[in-house]
């Protein structure tokens, strides 16, 4: 299958301070990515959508200002997590899909650790 | 609300059995259906895709789906200690988004 690959694996940083999270398609281009965050022993929650060259698509409840979404080539999409707090720990985890794919792929989740 | 219904667990099942998971969603025009396993702080694994009725088989698993009944399920042949794992089920909506289940925990005894 297609690989997309998310860096970086795991992340501590301060309350107050913004965190920058990669998520690359290596061998495909990536029309689509979506970005998740996963809390502990519960399903992912679909945060946004985002496709290439467009504004990304927040799902309700989740602020726009607070998680910055960029997706400005077919290969990259980021998500940055700005002000974090310790509220925002949590597993997220971007896949992507390309043009005509029948499905997305999974990067490999980023953990986020706010103290 | 679209909802997709899964059992959450944990399903114990013998090592050399047949695991089977189930799942149900709401929404009636669903066209593509998946399975995916996660292992404890992994990312999730796609397992298997399906889209029309009926079974598809890949090594030991096989999904099985019915439309009509709004039902898709995931059965694991011969399963394996490293088998155990949660196992989300997925539907798509539209603009690619997957509805996603709460994932069935399995757990395979050797």
């Amino acid at each position: 299958g297609a690989v997309v690959s998310q860096h970086p694996s795991r992340v501590i940083c301060k309350s107050g301070t913004s965190v920058k999270i990669e998520c690359r398609s290596l061998d495909f281009q990536a029309t689509t990515m979506f970005w998740y965050r996963q809390f502990p022993k519960q399903s992912l929650m679909l945060m946004a959508t985002s496709n290439e060259g467009s504004k990304a698509t927040y799902e309700q409840g989740v602020e726009k200002d607070k998680f910055l979404i960029n997706h400005a080539s077919l290969t990259l999409s980021t998500l940055t997590v700005t002000s974090a707090h310790p509220e925002d720990s949590s597993f997220y985890i971007c896949s992507a899909r390309g043009v005509g794919a029948t499905e997305a792929f999974f990067g490999q989740g980023t953990r986020l650790t706010v103290v | 609300q679209k909802e997709v219904e899964q059992n959450s667990g944990p399903l114990s099942v013998p090592e050399g059995a047949i695991a089977s998971l189930n799942c149900t969603y709401s929404d009636r025009v669903s066209q593509s259906f998946f399975w995916y396993r996660q292992y404890s702080g992994k990312s999730p694994e796609l397992i298997m895709s399906i889209y029309s009725n009926g079974d598809k088989e890949d090594g030991r698993f096989t999904a099985q789906l019915n439309k009509a009944s709004q039902y898709v399920s995931l059965l694991i042949r011969d399963s394996q200690p490293s088998d155990s794992a949660t196992y989300l089920c997925a539907v798509e909506a539209s603009n690619y988004q997957l509805i996603w289940g709460a994932g069935t925990k399995l757990i395979i005894k050797p």
